[in-house]
């Protein structure tokens, strides 16, 4: 079945630098990739995601790039700020009817002001 | 905007009882999931349903049943619960299964 692999698993970086968390995924079939924040204590909630028919995409500080021959993804965050601190996961589908949506482990993401 | 429900923020249960975890959503969405969440090792899907009465295996449905007879009610049933089951229960649904999930506020199960 799919296997989700993310890295790193913690992550501090100082306030205004960049972030990068990266995912692997085994199913070559994968085309949906969605990103997923969990702050301190709330639900996690999608912030971005993307398909396989694109290989960019970004809202504002965010963006996600995407590598289907080397099937790895990836979340960068730039102009950190300290509420960008939260769990991020990355997950994996098909995105057909009745497939399911695999999450990678999760990069727990520390921005120190 | 989208809600999930769930029935209880914080449960403690003894061994060998029988728990039910309740998730509703008011957006009229097909799909519904259950995931446990564990430091370390993100969201591992139980169950999942397309449908009512529907249902399919997630990735570790070992000791779980779950039911869905209307739409919007998705339980999760853990049989004779095991200290091994003590985690964070989240819900979620979506309108379908390649889009976004909208999870609850989860619930938090402790097994003694």
């Amino acid at each position: 079945g799919e296997n989700v692999e993310q890295h790193p698993s913690t992550l501090s970086v100082q306030e205004g630098d960049s972030a990068v968390i990266k995912c692997t995924y085994s199913d070559s079939a994968s085309n949906y990739f969605p990103w997923y924040k969990q702050e301190l204590g709330k639900r996690p909630q999608l912030i971005i995601d993307i398909r396989s028919n694109v290989g960019e995409k970004k809202d504002q500080r965010i963006a996600v790039t995407l590598n289907k021959t080397a099937k790895h993804f990836s979340l960068h965050i730039t102009e950190t700020q300290p509420e960008d601190s939260a769990v991020y996961f990355c997950a994996a589908s098909r995105g057909t009817s009745y497939d399911k949506v695999i999450f990678g482990p999760g990069t727990s993401l520390s921005v120190i002001p | 905007d989208v809600k999930v429900t769930q029935s209880s923020r914080y449960l403690v249960k003894r061994t060998g009882e029988k728990v039910f975890l309740e998730c509703v959503q008011d957006m009229d969405h097909e799909n519904m999931f259950w995931y446990r969440q564990d430091p370390g090792l993100g969201l591992r899907l139980i169950y999942f349903s397309y449908d009512v009465k529907m249902k399919e295996k997630g990735d570790i449905p070992e000791g779980y049943s779950v039911s869905r007879e209307k739409k919007e009610r998705f339980s999760l049933i853990l049989e004779s619960a095991s200290t091994n089951q003590t985690s964070m229960y989240l819900c979620a649904s979506s309108p379908k299964l390649a889009g976004e999930q909208f999870f609850g506020p989860g619930t938090r199960l402790t097994v003694l």
